[in-house]
């Protein structure tokens, strides 16, 4: 079965400083890859996915990922984040077949000054 | 901008009662997925509808239905509530073609108590 794991529930960055969040995957190929952030009272919002090809993605607002399909991994970072950057960070998985989403538990991001 | 609505914010039920929840979808997307987020989890798929026709479903009992509109709006109606079915409720909205570009909503909050 799809499983996503975040290992990370929580996370305290500073303001500038630079941010990776863990992704890692369970599929027996290699699905499509997504990053979402969340706000309070917000709905998701797609930062980033990966079909297929150059492993390094680019997103919205300064993110970027990189998909290891030998460590089942797909990590999210930003060189150097911003307060506004406080969210809840989900990794969602899509079978290339089908219609589901398996999100991971998320990574709650909190940014001091 | 994603476009897309929810209708209630917030709702509160008591066990056993029944409730329908709104989504208007972005316009022109023709496929709708719902999703359901209890506390400090990611969302899980409920099912997704397509040209007003169920299509794909995920591990929810038959209390759980929906409906698509020609227009694209979509409910979702849970009979016979529980109180785990306290959550927050998702839709998101995509183009046949696009499936994985999906375009959520800011949610509906259910209480059941």
């Amino acid at each position: 079965a799809q499983s996503v794991t975040q290992p990370d529930i929580h996370i305290t960055v500073s303001e500038g400083a630079s941010l990776e969040l863990r992704c890692n995957y369970s599929y027996g190929a290699t699905p499509y890859l997504f990053w979402y952030v969340q706000s309070p009272g917000q709905g998701l919002q797609l930062l980033l996915k990966y079909f297929s090809g150059d492993t390094l993605v680019q997103g919205i607002k300064g993110f970027e990922a990189e998909f290891k399909r030998s460590q089942s991994s797909f990590n999210l970072r930003k060189p150097s984040v911003h307060w506004s950057d406080a969210a809840e960070y989900f990794c969602a998985v899509a079978p290339n077949t089908g219609n589901q989403f398996y999100f991971g538990t998320g990574t709650s991001l909190t940014v001091i000054p | 901008e994603t476009g897309v609505t929810q209708s209630p914010t917030h709702l509160i039920k008591t066990r056993g009662q029944q409730v329908t929840l709104r989504c208007s979808s972005q316009s022109g997307h023709n496929t709708v997925s719902w999703y359901q987020q209890a506390l400090g989890q990611g969302p899980q798929f409920i099912f997704q509808y397509y040209r007003e026709e169920e299509n794909g479903r995920g591990n929810f009992p038959p209390r759980f239905s929906g409906l698509q509109f020609p227009n694209y709006s979509s409910e979702l109606n849970v009979n016979a509530l529980e109180l785990d079915d306290s959550a927050l409720y998702l839709c998101a909205s995509s183009l046949v073609g696009h499936r994985y570009e999906q375009y959520f909503g800011p949610g509906t909050r259910l209480t059941v108590t």
